[in-house]
């Protein structure tokens, strides 16, 4: 009930392609759902987050999918650049409980 | 600056010694957390604090130990318990439990 499931656990794009990274949820009670940025050797760092009651979200060249029926939301990187290889963790919570996160993608953008 | 700081960055220790590692920040937040990280493990949830000498064991707390004796800190102890320590450790914190969290830079640590 409180997993996360996060899909590729890796992913290798071309330079100017779509990222799609992808996760499930079971908990329907969850409320707030951000993804992270982790470059190797660092913290990991909040790149953005959606909340049930809407269905998708646009910062930049990062936008958040959200399917509340199906449980899912997803990241979507345009335009993808070598500058956005890290590791991208999902996550998710209810109110007054820690984050739940998934185990991780590791997006590479070649040129 | 504003921020979470850890140190050290890398830490050695033998097999069978006691370790602290520290986290201090000062955002005035409620709420922080201890995560370890492992390739392919994601982050996993040691102990959160929600108010000072308050805490609560996450879903790996088994040879850890933790105090929350002031606002800004929270320092975490692994023990001689825990089996396998070699891993990146991660400070977190946060207004309210259900606030974005910030993280700290890591720490590294090897047991030999």
């Amino acid at each position: 009930q409180q997993q996360v499931k996060q899909s590729p656990q890796s992913l290798i794009v071309q330079k100017g392609g779509i990222s799609i990274i992808n996760c499930a949820y079971e908990n329907t009670a969850f409320d707030y759902f951000p993804w992270y940025q982790q470059f190797p050797g660092k913290g990991p760092a909040l790149l953005i987050a959606i909340r049930p009651d809407v269905s998708e979200k646009k910062e930049g060249r990062f936008t958040i999918s959200f399917n509340k029926s199906a449980k899912q939301f997803s990241l979507h990187i345009m335009d993808s650049q070598p500058g956005d290889s890290a590791t991208y963790f999902c996550a998710a919570t209810i109110i007054n409980t820690p984050l739940v996160f998934g185990k991780g993608t590791r997006l590479s953008v070649i040129a | 600056d504003g921020g979470i700081t850890q140190s050290p960055k890398y830490l050695f220790r033998k097999e069978g010694q006691n370790v602290t590692l520290s986290c201090e920040q000062n955002l005035n937040h409620d709420a922080m957390y201890w995560y370890r990280q492992d390739p392919g493990q994601g982050l996993r949830l040691i102990y959160y604090s929600q108010i000072v000498n308050d805490f609560q064991k996450g879903d790996i707390a088994e040879g850890y130990s933790v105090s929350r004796e002031k606002k800004e800190s929270f320092p975490l102890t692994v023990t001689s318990a825990q089996k396998n320590p070699t891993a990146f450790y991660l400070c977190a914190s946060s207004i309210g439990q259900t606030d974005t969290q910030y993280f700290g830079p890591g720490t590294r640590l090897t047991v030999l």
